[in-house]
């Protein structure tokens, strides 16, 4: 089974913080993912990486960053927490194979900015 | 990136089968259509996956008319256990690419 974890299920942080949210999968995936996901607004892309070192941003980037060193490791970076940054943050890898990707979902994180 | 439309909610009740309809009118020819289930609390779940026609498995069946332009994921004899949101992606055949989720459809099924 294809496995992908984050660093915490739930935590807990002021603004002004930076904060680091860290995936792994094991599957050897190429493509990883950040998402956050708000209630009524669906889960909303904030950067993708489809290598090592290689990143692109989603629809909304503005306020994070990342990094992938490894292959396994993507990690999205809160440079200075605000509170409008509070939500629940999901990690995905995929596999693309003939016919299409899937997409492999962490259980997610779930940031509180005070 | 083409959009997708589907209804906010749905109610059904055990046993029946529910049918979940997607509209993507400006779906591009090397799109296709991915289905996502998800829970409270955890991550989105792939189901069922297609370009054309009718893909099924062991949990669902996917209708894609010829038009491309809407697709229905089909879940036969719904349990309470189905109860969560349904997310209808369309996503290009390429490598690198990015595929949108929408807000989905709640279902809710009823005993």
């Amino acid at each position: 089974d294809v496995k992908v974890t984050q660093s915490s299920r739930y935590l807990v942080k002021r603004t002004g913080e930076k904060v680091f949210l860290e995936c792994v999968q094991d599957m050897d995936h190429e493509n990883m993912f950040w998402y956050r996901q708000d209630p009524g607004l669906g889960l909303r892309l904030i950067y993708f990486s489809y290598d090592v070192k290689m990143k692109e941003k989603g629809d909304i980037p503005e306020g994070y960053s990342v990094s992938r060193e490894k292959k396994e490791r993507f990690s999205l970076i809160l440079e200075s927490a605000s509170t409008n940054q509070t939500s629940m943050y999901l990690c995905a890898s995929s596999l693309y194979l003939e016919g299409g990707e899937t997409q492999y979902f962490g259980p997610g994180t779930r940031l509180l900015v005070l | 990136l083409a959009k997708t439309t589907q209804p906010i909610s749905m109610d059904s009740y055990e046993g029946q089968e529910v049918n979940i309809t997607c509209s993507h009118n400006n779906i591009a020819t090397n799109d296709y259509i991915t289905w996502y289930q998800q829970f409270p609390s955890q991550g989105p779940r792939f189901i069922i996956q297609g370009y054309k026609t009718k893909v099924t498995n062991e949990v669902a069946s996917l209708f894609i008319p010829a038009d491309r332009k809407s697709s229905t994921l089909s879940l036969p004899r719904v349990s309470l256990s189905d109860t969560a949101v349904y997310y209808c992606l369309v996503g290009e055949d390429t490598g690198g690419f990015k595929t949108i989720f929408g807000a989905g459809t709640r279902l809710f099924v009823k005993a």
